[in-house]
């Protein structure tokens, strides 16, 4: 059975660090790109990063970019987002998601398997 | 504001044909195909229909989708009470250079 399961969500206090983790199981992780994706309180869906599958192309939402680092370890099987000077916006439910393929960037791809989210929450 | 736009509710009673529509423009839904996926807060956001108008095993055929120009739709037919979700398009944008998602689309029956 295919399976994502996301940590490291927690409360922390703006400008400070934290680096979340997503173990995955059921699949070669060295196959596919990987996404975060996050849900703000009463808001949507928002992408937030991508890798592909040999760590060689990332990308970012602007919101994001300069702050946050995406980053995967294949022999671990093991996707990571490392958040820095987080923000107060930036409290949300963050999920990984597998892509179909191997790369992150371009047209016609989509997220066929999702963890079930870790909370991150800033706050003073 | 989320680069695809969507209604922020929707609802139906049981065994009816709800369809939510997303728009868009030439940048993203207009160049590129688009993807549904439901969400039922609280746990992993599962994959509803991919490229326009596929479904993924396991998926009924009560959901299906379709695309005309810069906008696309789900409809839902025979609806269930597990239906109840959010719903959320998306697809890539040539401008952002990243996945794009709709506001979602909560659903009510």
């Amino acid at each position: 059975e295919l399976q994502l399961v996301e940590s490291g969500g927690t409360l922390v206090q703006p400008g400070r660090s934290l680096r979340l983790s997503c173990v995955i199981s059921g699949f070669s992780l060295e196959d596919y790109a990987m996404h975060w994706v996050r849900q703000a309180p009463g808001k949507g869906l928002e992408w937030v990063s991508g890798i592909n599958w040999n760590s060689a192309t990332v990308g970012y939402a602007d919101s994001v970019k300069g702050r946050f680092t995406i980053s995967r370890d294949n022999a671990k099987n093991t996707l990571y987002l490392q958040l820095n000077s987080v923000k107060l916006e930036d409290t949300a439910f963050y999920f990984c998601a597998k892509d179909k393929s191997s790369s992150w960037y371009g047209w016609a791809n989509w997220f066929d398997s999702w963890g079930q989210g870790t909370l991150v929450t800033v706050s003073s | 504001q989320p680069v695809l736009t969507q209604p922020p509710s929707a609802s139906g009673t049981p065994g009816q044909t709800v369809t939510i529509f997303c728009s868009g423009d030439k940048f993203n839904i207009g160049s590129d195909t688009v993807n549904w996926y439901q969400h039922v807060p609280g746990t992993a956001p599962k994959l509803l229909i991919y490229s326009d108008n596929q479904r993924p095993s396991g998926v009924p055929d009560r959901f299906s989708g379709s695309k005309s120009g810069t906008s696309a739709s789900l409809a839902i037919s025979g609806l269930q009470s597990e239906d109840e979700a959010d719903y959320y398009c998306a697809t890539w944008d040539g401008t952002l250079h990243g996945p794009v998602f709709g506001g979602g689309t909560k659903v009510t029956v």
